[in-house]
């Protein structure tokens, strides 16, 4: 069993809609969790990022980390063309000199006009 | 500013032969990092470099992967004797700091392909 399991979809959309991609982990020393981005031939970027439980908003992107359920979510409301990418989970520990990143398979998004 | 460039862009090369694939981070950050991504696989991590700091070397999959930092910036990653499971995207990523959930910015990439 991987440590990050990601849906690899793809997930597709129509213009305008609610979409809502998640990750499941299975080791609790698991602190620090990001959502990269990851347009075709380019390098991840950074979406959001949050510390331990709890949510975070960013204009129209919403990250929830559910510690308990050892599941996290990244919603995406009134979805746009220009969001059809790749959404990669990744995830550390919080102990000192913890610096490794595990990457979920990343999920393909595709959002229809 | 600039961000991370990597090069080559592509390379495509013959089984058996060595590759060197080089990283140049933002001016300025310490912390740089190798991934290998592979179709329907996460980011593999490969080599951790941090400061003066010795490397974390664990991800690499074998003796043939070796890595450097010159002088604080510029990596070269190189890959001997290749093989055809090695074709993959090779990612580099540079930081400000070690640890803390801090960004990480991302080259382009470099596609390996290994005939």
């Amino acid at each position: 069993q991987k440590e990050v399991e990601q849906d690899p979809g793809p997930l597709s959309v129509p213009e305008g809609a609610i979409v809502s991609l998640n990750c499941t982990y299975s080791n609790s020393a698991f602190q620090y969790f990001m959502w990269y981005r990851q347009y075709s031939r380019k390098g991840p970027e950074l979406l959001m990022y949050t510390y331990s439980s709890g949510n975070k908003e960013d204009g129209r992107f919403t990250a929830q980390v559910d510690k308990s359920s050892k599941y996290i979510s990244l919603f995406i409301r009134d979805s746009q063309p220009s969001d059809s990418a790749t959404y990669l989970c990744a995830m550390r520990g919080a102990t000192s000199g913890t610096y490794k990143y595990i990457f979920g398979t990343g999920t393909r998004l595709k959002v229809l006009a | 500013g600039a961000g991370v460039s990597q090069s080559p862009s592509n390379k495509v090369t013959e089984k058996g032969k060595d590759v060197e694939l080089r990283c140049d981070p933002i001016s300025g950050h310490t912390a740089l990092y190798w991934y290998r991504q592979s179709l329907g696989q996460g980011l593999e991590f490969l080599i951790y470099f941090q400061g003066n700091s010795a490397p974390d070397k664990s991800g690499l999959p074998s003796d043939r992967f070796s890595a450097e930092r010159t002088g604080g910036s510029v990596s070269t990653l190189t890959i001997q004797r290749t093989q055809q499971e090695d074709s993959a995207v090779y990612l580099c990523a540079s930081s400000s700091k070690a640890g803390g959930g801090e960004t990480q910015y991302f080259g382009p990439g470099t596609r390996l392909l290994v005939l």
